[in-house]
């Protein structure tokens, strides 16, 4: 079965620094998510992209996080530079284009992000 | 904005009997209603869903029920097992942009 890829598993970085995460969504999704997840919270969705365009970021601190999906396929999300506060679980998703049932989001295995 | 209210935040039930979570949403567009079960550290996986134009879906010991008027939906788990505990959460499609709004989540502990 299809799987949505990502990687690192795990990232530990100390703050300041720079940090990038890979996304891989299951083969002809056009529609990407990337979720940040803070424990003990539900996800909380950072920006969603509808093959290599943005459709909605307005959750992502621009300030230090930038996305892109260049070719429409995978994604990276930066962070630059980290903070304290970052450290969290980073959850891609995908589903097929918007109107296409079924409507199911499914979620890659995360990345646990540690700022020390 | 729009949003999902869940309820409870934390249930404990023993086990073998059943869970109720429930859930409240504000667009009334929406039309699509996910669950997600999600185990410590693990990514949230869909255990059932239901679209807008069915009022109840049932799958082996798990069942989904919606109410369009009321705009709420409920979880229900029968013969709770132990591999039941975990966190289960709810969230509603916007039918404006596709994107889940999800509620706060429900820790279900099941007691042995």
């Amino acid at each position: 079965e299809a799987e949505v890829a990502q990687s690192p598993r795990y990232k530990i970085t100390e703050k300041s620094q720079a940090v990038a995460f890979w996304c891989d969504p299951i083969s002809g999704h056009a529609t990407l998510y990337w979720y940040r997840q803070i424990l003990g919270q539900g996800p909380e969705l950072l920006v969603q992209f509808q093959d290599e365009s943005v459709v909605d970021d307005s959750q992502l601190p621009k300030d230090r996080f930038s996305a892109e999906r260049l070719k429409g396929v995978d994604s990276t999300l930066k962070i630059q530079p980290a903070e304290l506060g970052d450290s969290a679980m980073y959850l891609c998703a995908s589903s097929l284009v918007g109107q296409a049932i079924p409507y199911e989001q499914y979620f890659g295995p995360g990345t646990r992000l540690t700022v020390t | 904005g729009e949003n999902v209210e869940q309820h409870p935040s934390t249930l404990s039930v023993q086990e073998g009997d059943s869970a109720v979570i429930k859930c409240t949403y504000s667009d009334s567009a929406s039309n699509y209603f996910p669950w997600y079960k999600q185990e410590l550290g693990k990514r949230p996986q869909l255990i059932i869903d239901i679209r807008s134009n069915v009022g109840e879906k049932k799958d082996q010991r798990i069942a989904v029920t919606l109410n369009k008027t009321a705009k709420h939906f409920s979880l229900h788990i029968t013969e709770t097992q132990p591999e039941d505990s975990a966190v289960y959460f709810c969230a509603a499609r916007l039918s404006s942009n596709y994107q889940l709004i999800w509620g706060a989540g429900t820790k279900l502990i099941i007691k042995p």
